[in-house]
């Protein structure tokens, strides 16, 4: 079974530019998760959907961040104009159904932003 | 009322002995406590989850201990080897039902020395 794949793996940018980091979930995962992982600490919940449907976006910064998935599968996160305090590795990761503790999350190898 | 707090930061310990990293959570209605290992330049991978309705589970030498009246929760690693050595993250479903949410601890690095 293939796993959560995401691309690109690493991203440089200057301040003020735009980037956008997309994500295949886990076949048959209904439910996809966005976190921001900062270095050496937690992953932190930018956003998730069920199927195409935003659940939770309370945490995306809705100024510069959007985060869509049209079809219920593939999903994209997009930095419009990047600041030095996005610098972070962006995780995608998918688990089926909304869990209750019975599906495992399962994430991708995550994206690395250096903004300078 | 969705923070989850986990110490310590750091944990260094020697080839063999006991670890533990404890974790808190706000929300008395979570009901669900996954813990996560990541190695350097690797994703998060579960290695062991507890739920609610549960006190203790063991798997090999995890043990996830839970106790919902003072809201915490905390992972052992009993004879630790150099390949525990990792950055660990607890996390707690905030809601409870199946609304999927699930809030990381800010994690603990743990160092196994030998």
């Amino acid at each position: 079974e293939a796993g959560v794949t995401q691309s690109p793996r690493y991203a440089v940018l200057q301040e003020g530019q735009a980037v956008s980091f997309w994500c295949d979930p886990i076949s048959g995962h209904d439910t996809l998760y966005w976190y921001q992982q900062p270095r050496d600490q937690g992953p932190q919940l930018l956003v998730y959907f069920r199927d195409e449907a935003v659940i939770d976006n309370s945490q995306l910064p809705s100024d510069r961040f959007s985060a869509v998935r049209p079809k219920g599968t593939n999903s994209t996160l997009k930095i419009q104009s990047a600041k030095q305090g996005d610098t972070a590795t962006y995780l995608c990761a998918s688990r089926k159904g909304l869990g209750g503790g019975q599906n495992t999350l399962y994430f991708g190898a995550g994206t690395r932003l250096s903004v300078l | 009322g969705e923070q989850v707090e986990q110490l310590p930061s750091i944990l260094r310990v020697q080839e063999g002995s006991s670890a533990s990293i404890n974790c808190s959570y706000e929300d008395s209605a979570s009901n669900y406590f996954p813990w996560y290992k990541q190695e350097p330049g690797e994703n998060p991978k579960l290695i062991i989850d507890i739920r609610s309705n549960m006190e203790r589970k063991q798997i090999q030498e995890l043990i996830v201990l839970l106790d919902k009246k003072a809201k915490r929760f905390s992972l052992h690693i009993t004879d630790t080897q150099p390949g525990d050595s990792a950055m660990y993250f607890c996390a707690a479903s905030p809601i409870p039902g199946n609304t999927g949410k699930l809030i990381f601890g800010l994690g603990t690095t743990l160092q196994v020395q030998p």
